[in-house]
């Protein structure tokens, strides 16, 4: 099926630092979503997005929905040890039903 | 608190012996769902559910069946496991697309491990 494409794929970082990560695809979606999972654990929702160019913030976390809805972007600030883990995108769309479409992931890992 | 229940967490089962891991939400979302995640093939999807006695297949259904005689229930039945079944396991619910807050809410997981 269908995947999202994310990028990048694993990323290293200092504490303290920034982070970005986006997820692109081919068609367009009317739903953005983000979420965050702990090894062996289901993935928990960080934001999601309902309309294009919008902007929301959970937090440290912020996720923009992009203009040409192909596309969204999660943003992590001032990242702490806790932010390890990996980041899903998903999207959902008329082109998939009431199905989500769900993007690699992005591992993140947190240096001290 | 709204939330999707599986069970059980861990499971480890012999090839051939019939296994049940239920799923249970309480926010009386018509749309459920199953996946397994293996390392680097991401969330694929089993069945689907858009209402009660409604069901399809996703992307990957072969071995495995399921049932939504209940809104809140959506059990995953694997009628004879086998090795390749090895796998974490997630149920998922959600309102439907296009109404409002349709955001996929998880399960904790189900790992199986078959021997």
């Amino acid at each position: 099926g269908q995947q999202l494409n994310q990028s990048p794929q694993s990323m290293f970082i200092q504490e303290g630092e920034d982070v970005s990560m986006n997820c692109t695809s081919s068609s367009i979606f009317n739903t953005w979503l983000w979420y965050k999972q702990d090894p062996g654990e289901g993935p928990v929702l960080l934001i999601a997005l309902y309309k294009a160019g919008e902007l929301t913030s959970n937090g440290r976390l912020t996720a923009q929905f992009g203009i040409t809805r192909k596309d969204s972007f999660l943003n992590i600030s001032a990242s702490i040890p806790s932010d390890v883990g990996i980041y899903f995108c998903a999207g959902r769309s008329d082109n998939y039903g009431q199905n989500f479409v769900f993007g690699p992931g992005t591992r993140l890992s947190v240096l001290p | 608190e709204a939330q999707v229940t599986q069970n059980p967490r861990y499971l480890i089962t012999v090839t051939g012996k019939k296994l049940t891991v239920t799923c249970s939400q309480n926010m009386n979302h018509e749309y459920m769902s199953w996946y397994r995640q293996d390392p680097g093939l991401g969330l694929r999807q089993i069945y689907y559910s858009m209402n009660v006695e409604v069901t399809d297949k996703g992307d990957v259904p072969e071995g495995y069946k399921v049932s939504r005689k209940e809104k809140r229930n959506f059990p995953l039945i694997l009628e004879s496991p086998s090795p390749n079944q090895t796998s974490l396991y997630f149920c998922a619910s959600s309102g439907l697309a296009g109404r409002l807050n349709t955001e996929a809410f998880f399960g904790q997981g189900t790992r199986l491990t078959v021997v």
